[in-house]
């Protein structure tokens, strides 16, 4: 099984539309989450990292369910400059480097 | 400032021969970090360097496989005995501490093709 899994999309969504996207991850040790933008052919640059308690930042909200070991990006109002594919990352068990899932893509329509 | 840089930005090379890829961490950058990145593919770990301490070679696929960090600076991915299945975008990273929330900051990685 591997150590975080994205559904891979793509979501076409209208502009202004509200999306979501989830990620599962199998070490129950994690610590640290993230969720990373990646544009076609660019390096990944960090969206916004996950807190236990739940995070917002401007039209983009992070979740995290222990529980379930998953977590959540919303998008809310989306914008054409959005398009992009989104990684969720944990922490490497054990260590301080990552886990990438394979990302989620998103394309947002005029 | 300057971010991370990589070197060189495409790579072509004949199967069996080796191959060296250069990172410059943004400076101060105590942790660097290497992933691969193959088509279809998510990004893999590949070693970690902090500061003079062991690097952590756990994601190293074979002993083709090796790096340096020399003055705690800059780095070198070499692949020896290059195969097909080597191809792929080689991402260096780099990030002001070891700390895992610390933010990494990518370079704009090295495409390698191996034919």
């Amino acid at each position: 099984r591997k150590e975080v899994e994205q559904d891979p999309g793509p979501f076409n969504v209208p502009e202004g539309a509200t999306v979501a996207f989830n990620c599962t991850y199998s070490n129950s040790a994690s610590q640290s989450f993230f969720w990373y933008r990646q544009d076609c052919r660019k390096e990944p640059k960090l969206l916004m990292s996950v807190y236990s308690s739940g995070n917002e930042d401007g039209r983009f909200t992070a979740q995290l369910n222990r529980a379930s070991q998953s977590v959540s990006l919303l998008i809310r109002d989306s914008k054409l400059s959005d398009s992009a594919t989104y990684l969720c990352v944990v922490n490497r068990r054990g260590g301080y480097a990552l886990n990438f899932g394979k990302g989620t893509s998103l394309l947002v329509t005029p | 400032g300057a971010g991370v840089s990589q070197s060189p930005s495409n790579k072509v090379t004949e199967k069996g021969k080796d191959v060296e890829l250069r990172c410059d961490p943004i400076s101060g950058h105590t942790a660097l970090y290497w992933y691969r990145q193959s088509l279809g593919q998510g990004l893999e770990f590949l070693i970690y360097f902090q500061g003079n301490s062991a690097p952590d070679k756990s994601g190293l696929p074979s002993d083709r496989f090796s790096a340096e960090r020399t003055g705690g600076s800059v780095s070198t991915l070499t692949i020896q005995r290059t195969q097909q299945e080597d191809s792929a975008v080689y991402l260096c990273a780099s990030s002001l501490t070891d700390r895992v929330s610390y933010e990494q900051y990518f370079g704009p990685g090295t495409r390698l093709t191996v034919t």
